[in-house]
């Protein structure tokens, strides 16, 4: 069956400007999560969906903002781009919240100059 | 969510076994204990998970000590696609609040 797919996989935004970043989940996957990797930082948690509500936020400022559809896709959005939004973003889909496995996409590679 | 340690790298030769090592002391009675990797330019990829018992699947066994302190992930045969940066991550089994990466071992395979 078809994976996490996540668009575009490349990106590059000027400071100041807002982005969308588009996750397709695995088709019967409900719960869908967003991460920024870093170099300096590593992999750190955003957000979660479950059934188009927010579970979960990990600890970003309200520019970086997410939302889920009825049919489980999801997006983050960031607004006022910052240099240090520079990363790559994934996503993860679940079948169910809580202890079963995630499935990651390849993620987006964003760019802020 | 409670702290794991791994060891920054470890190195190992194609063919041989390899145990990566994971501490958890302060793992509580409902944490479950994942493992991830993450191969060069891909998202990290689920391995394994368990919460008491020993558990082995397709791609690795899964050791964890009696007092659940400590754990081990075990690949029978390494090769060099299993070179990648492994995540111990412990997560509460009604948990919502995604998964909390640490710094992981980076898995060096010799041929």
């Amino acid at each position: 069956k078809a994976g996490v797919t996540q668009t575009p996989r490349y990106l590059i935004k000027t400071r100041g400007q807002q982005v969308t970043l588009s996750c397709s989940p695995i088709s019967g996957h409900r719960s869908v999560s967003w991460y920024q990797q870093t170099p300096g930082q590593g992999l750190q948690f955003l957000f979660e969906y479950f059934s188009e509500t927010q579970r979960n936020k990990g600890n970003f400022p309200g520019r970086f903002s997410g939302r889920q559809f009825s049919n489980s896709r999801s997006e983050m959005n960031v607004s006022t781009l910052e240099l240090g939004d520079s990363a790559l973003y994934l996503c993860a889909s679940s079948a169910r919240q809580g202890f079963y496995g995630y499935t990651f996409g390849s993620g987006t590679r964003l760019t802020v100059v | 969510d409670a702290k794991t340690t791994q060891p920054n790298s470890m190195e190992s030769n194609e063919e041989e076994p390899v145990h990566l090592p994971c501490n958890h002391s302060t793992i509580s009675g409902t944490d479950y204990i994942h493992w991830y990797r993450q191969l060069p330019s891909q998202g990290p990829e689920y391995v394994i998970h368990g919460l008491t018992s020993n558990v082995n699947n397709r791609m690795a066994s899964l050791a964890i000590a009696e007092d659940r302190k400590s754990s081990t992930l075990i690949l029978h045969r390494a090769t060099l696609r299993d070179a990648a940066v492994y995540y111990c991550i412990l997560r509460d089994g009604g948990g919502a609040d995604g998964l909390t990466f640490g710094k992981g071992t980076h898995l060096i395979i010799q041929p």
